[in-house]
C-alpha cells in the first residue's frame, strides 16, 4: 500500500499562475484534509471532506478551492497564486471520527 | 478557543539522556489527544492517540501520557535517531463529522552521540 500520496513534491509558481496539488489514498479513508505549515504557527487546516460528495473550509480557505473527486483523491487549487501562499502543504486523511490521521509526503509550493 | 501550547520549543539531549516534551490543551469535551513525529522534509508520523485522563500508550523509548489539562511525551534513554519534531494535537469532541484536529507549533528535539 501506498498510504496518501501527493503530488507535485515541489513547485514554483509566479504571482497570479494556478495550479493544483494531487492527493490520493488506498487505505480506505472516509475523511481527507489539507493542511499548510509554516514556520512557527504550526499545522493548520485549508479545507476538509469529512466523507465522499463533501467538502467544507477549514481556519484558512481564502485563495483555496477543494475536489472531493470520489473516495481516493482530494485535490487543492490554487487559482491566483500569491506570495502569501509560499509554504508546505500536506494532505491527510482518516477512517472515521475516532481514527488518527495519516499524513502525505508534503508539497514545498514557491510563490515569488 | 480551543487552543494547543507545546513546550520547550527546542531541546538538546545528550544520548541517553531521559527527558519529557509538554503539550498544554484547552478544549471545550476532548475527544483525543494525538502525538506525531515529524522528521525534516517529510509528512507527520503518527504515534500515539490518548483518549481520557490517566491513560499511558508506549512504544520503543517513548511513553505518552495524559491529564485533564496537559500530556506528556517522556523520552527514556534517547538515541540519536530519537532527533526530530514531536507535534501534538488535539480533537474536540463537538464538531460531528468534521474530527477536525488542533496542533501545537511543536518541540524540536536534538539527541547528540
Amino acid at each position: 500500500n501506498a498510504g496518501v500520496t501527493q503530488t507535485p513534491k515541489f513547485q514554483v509558481l509566479k504571482t497570479g499562475q494556478s495550479m493544483t496539488l494531487q492527493c490520493a489514498q488506498d487505505m480506505n479513508h472516509n475523511s481527507m484534509y489539507w493542511y499548510r505549515q509554516d514556520p512557527g504557527m504550526g499545522l493548520r487546516l485549508i479545507y476538509y471532506s469529512a466523507s465522499e460528495g463533501t467538502t467544507d473550509k477549514g481556519e484558512v480557505p481564502n485563495g483555496y478551492n477543494v475536489s472531493r473527486l470520489n473516495k481516493r483523491e482530494f485535490s487543492l487549487r490554487l487559482e491566483s497564486a500569491a506570495p502569501s501562499q509560499t509554504s508546505v502543504y500536506f494532505c491527510a486523511g482518516k477512517q472515521g471520527a475516532d481514527y488518527e490521521q495519516y499524513f502525505g509526503p508534503g508539497t514545498r509550493l514557491t510563490v515569488t | 478557543e480551543d487552543q494547543v501550547t507545546q513546550s520547550p520549543e527546542a531541546l538538546r539531549l545528550q544520548e541517553g539522556e531521559s527527558s519529557s516534551l509538554n503539550c498544554s490543551y484547552t478544549v471545550s469535551g476532548l475527544r483525543g489527544l494525538f502525538w506525531y513525529r515529524q522528521d525534516p522534509g517529510k509528512g507527520p508520523e503518527f504515534l500515539f492517540t490518548l483518549y481520557s485522563a490517566g491513560e499511558e500508550k508506549e512504544k520503543e523509548r517513548l511513553k505518552a501520557t495524559l491529564t485533564k489539562k496537559e500530556s506528556f511525551l517522556h523520552i527514556t534513554a534517547p538515541k540519536p535517531e530519537d532527533s526530530a519534531t514531536y507535534l501534538c494535537a488535539v480533537q474536540a469532541s463537538r464538531g460531528g463529522a468534521t474530527n477536525k484536529l488542533i496542533f501545537g507549533t511543536g518541540t524540536l528535539l536534538a539527541v547528540q552521540p
